[in-house]
This record gives structure tokens, sequence and C-alpha cells, in this order.
């Protein structure tokens, strides 16, 4: 069965500070993963995407199969940042494709 | 046009009543979804289009019928609905379904309340 977990619902840091949002996955072949953000009063929408190995708004995700992992991180926190981050998976099932979210965590970053 | 428009984006219904949601898209996008997302829930899948063609019903309830008339509407008509359907609900388009890494694009969504 595919799984995303997110095991922190917020996570509040200051200014400056690094951030890694957590995100593990389970799931039976190779998958597809990304992160989606909502800001607030804004609709949710892709911030990255491991295939594509970028970094978006000095965000970074790395995929690690053996720990089955796809953390996000940032060096340097902006109030900007704050919002809810979505871990989500894309599983593959014949000939259609899922995208499943994490339950998400709220990312508040203080001046 | 990059977006995928939702109307409306409030809805008030009672029990007994029959609304549609309503979703369109015109960046060519041939896979259309209908998701559900409760307050501080993630949003959850319960459709997938593809060409027009209901590809995914995850179990949804009958009292909520999808619609597909054309590769840019998809519409959600919702009947006999419960207090427990109030949800935001979302609608999202990519490119295809099949191919991995398609970016989905969200609607910002119709925030709807049964009374």
């Amino acid at each position: 069965a595919q799984r995303v977990t997110q095991p922190e619902k917020l996570l509040s840091v200051f200014k400056g500070a690094p951030v890694e949002l957590k995100c593990n996955y389970s799931y039976s072949g190779s998958p597809e993963l990304f992160w989606y953000v909502q800001y607030s009063r804004q609709r949710l929408q892709l911030l990255l995407r491991h295939i594509s190995r970028e970094s978006i708004k000095g965000f970074t995700a790395d995929l690690n199969k053996g720990e089955t992992s796809f953390h996000l991180k940032k060096p340097f926190a902006q109030e900007e940042d704050s919002a809810m981050y979505y871990c989500a998976l894309m599983g593959y099932g014949g000939a259609t494709n899922k995208l499943i979210f994490g339950t998400g965590t709220l990312l508040a970053v203080q001046p | 046009d990059t977006e995928v428009t939702q109307t409306p984006k409030h809805l008030v219904m009672g029990m007994t009543n029959k609304k549609s949601l309503k979703c369109e898209q015109h960046m060519g996008h041939r896979a259309m979804y209908w998701y559900k997302q409760k307050a501080k829930k993630p949003p959850e899948l319960m459709f997938v289009y593809s060409y027009e063609k209901l590809s995914i019903n995850e179990s949804v309830p009958s009292r909520f019928s999808p619609e597909c008339p054309n590769s840019s509407l998809l519409n959600l008509h919702l009947h006999a609905l419960q207090p427990e359907d109030s949800a935001l609900y979302l609608c999202a388009s990519s490119l295809s379904i099949a191919g991995g890494s398609e970016k989905l694009f969200f609607g910002s969504g119709t925030q709807l309340s049964v009374l």
C-alpha cells in the first residue's frame, strides 16, 4: 500500500534558521515524490518534484530510497515561507496514476 | 491561461437540494481530478477523469456524481448530501495521467456547507 507520513503537524522556527520538513513514504515500486505548498488564502501549488532535482525558493529535497524519505530543506527560513506543506507520492496503478498526500506540516516562521 | 477555475467559491445547501460544482481549464490537459479536503486535513482523491472517461472512483458515495462533458470541463453533481460532506472541494488537472512526475494544477476550491 502506498502511504506518506509527515510526523510534524506544526514546525515553528525563527527567521534565518534552517528548516527541515520531514516526509517518509511507503511504496513497493519506484515512487515519484513531490512537495506541494498552500500559502494562506492561496491555492495548492507544486513546490518541487524529486525527478527535477531543482531548488525552488531556496528549498531542496533529496529522495533517499534507503530511508524511504523525501525531506524538504531550506538553509535560511524567511517569513514568507510560512505555509502548509504537503508531501505527496504518485503511485502507479495500471494505466492510471494517483497522487496521494501526506497529512501536511504547517511551517510558521517567526520574525 | 494557466489556471483551473472553480465555481462557485462558496455553496450552502440543504440535505434535500441538488447542486453542481463546476471546474474549467484551458491548458489542454486531458486528466482532471476531484479532491475533497476537510479542515486541517490533506486533500483526499475522489475521482479521476482521463480523456473525458472516468478512470478512478475512490469508493465515493453515489450522492456525488461526476461528469466530464468535454476536455475542458468537469462537474460534480451533488444530491442528498449529509452535513459531514461539508468540506473544500478541489478540482485539479494535469497533462495526462500516464507517465511519472505529472504536475497537478489546482483550483482554489469550492467551500461547501451542508445544513
